[in-house]
């Protein structure tokens, strides 16, 4: 069946550093990406996402390509803020449903 | 536009009590709705599918008689746990789709329900 395997936390970054998530998925069809965060005592928000291979999702300086020969959609940020930390969900939409990985927590340190 | 609003946001009660946990789509029309339960430092987990004037559709393992969904209005659907005990405090959150469609199976998702039963 349809799986999305995120990168374990937790992730700790001083501020202004590079960030990567990994993210990888197993899907039939052509599904949808999304990449979700949730900060502390909040709802989860949509990030940003990409409908289909080559498309790049990106948001509050975030990015992520839908790779559909590596089967990825990693996350990236070039330089990350405190404000940044939160805990962050990849997921797949395919069959009318979402697929969710682990999350991984994301801590910035000023 | 496209928010989704949850009642109460948090709630405590004693075991053997039933809590029920309202989800309301407050700018758009919801012919589907989603229940999920996310436990500490863990992903999403889907319980049941809720769908305007008919059944829910619960996931395997999750117990329909213990989490009784209705649906409704196209605005709202509720999650009632029954005679809840103390593993059943989690934290639950409902999602919805646009009824006009989203192609790309977006859902928009509530604040979530802190649940803690004693």
């Amino acid at each position: 069946g349809d799986s999305v395997t995120q990168m374990e936390g937790p992730v700790t970054l001083s501020e202004e550093a590079f960030l990567t998530i990994n993210c990888t998925y197993t899907a039939t069809g052509y599904p949808s990406l999304f990449w979700y965060v949730q900060y502390p005592g909040e709802g989860l928000q949509l990030l940003l996402k990409a409908t289909k291979a080559d498309d790049k999702g990106s948001n509050k300086g975030f990015e992520a390509t839908y790779r559909k020969e590596t089967t990825s959609f990693h996350l990236e940020k070039g330089s990350v803020q405190v404000s940044d930390s939160a805990v962050y969900f990849c997921a797949l939409g395919n069959n009318r449903k979402l697929i969710w990985g682990l999350g991984t927590s994301l801590a910035v340190n000023p | 536009g496209a928010v989704v609003s949850q009642h109460p946001s948090r709630v405590i009660c004693k075991s053997g009590t039933s809590v029920k946990i309202e989800c309301r789509s407050l700018d758009f029309q919801a012919t589907t709705m989603f229940w999920y339960r996310q436990f500490p430092k863990q992903s999403l987990m889907l319980m049941a599918t809720s769908n305007e004037g008919s059944k829910a559709t619960y996931e395997q393992g999750v117990e329909k008689d213990k989490f009784l969904i209705n649906h409704a209005s196209l605005t709202l659907s509720t999650l009632t746990v029954t005679s809840a005990h103390p593993e059943d405090s989690s934290f639950y959150i409902c999602s919805a789709r646009d009824s006009r469609g989203t192609p790309n199976n977006e859902q928009f998702f509530g604040p979530g329900t802190r649940l803690t039963v004693l």
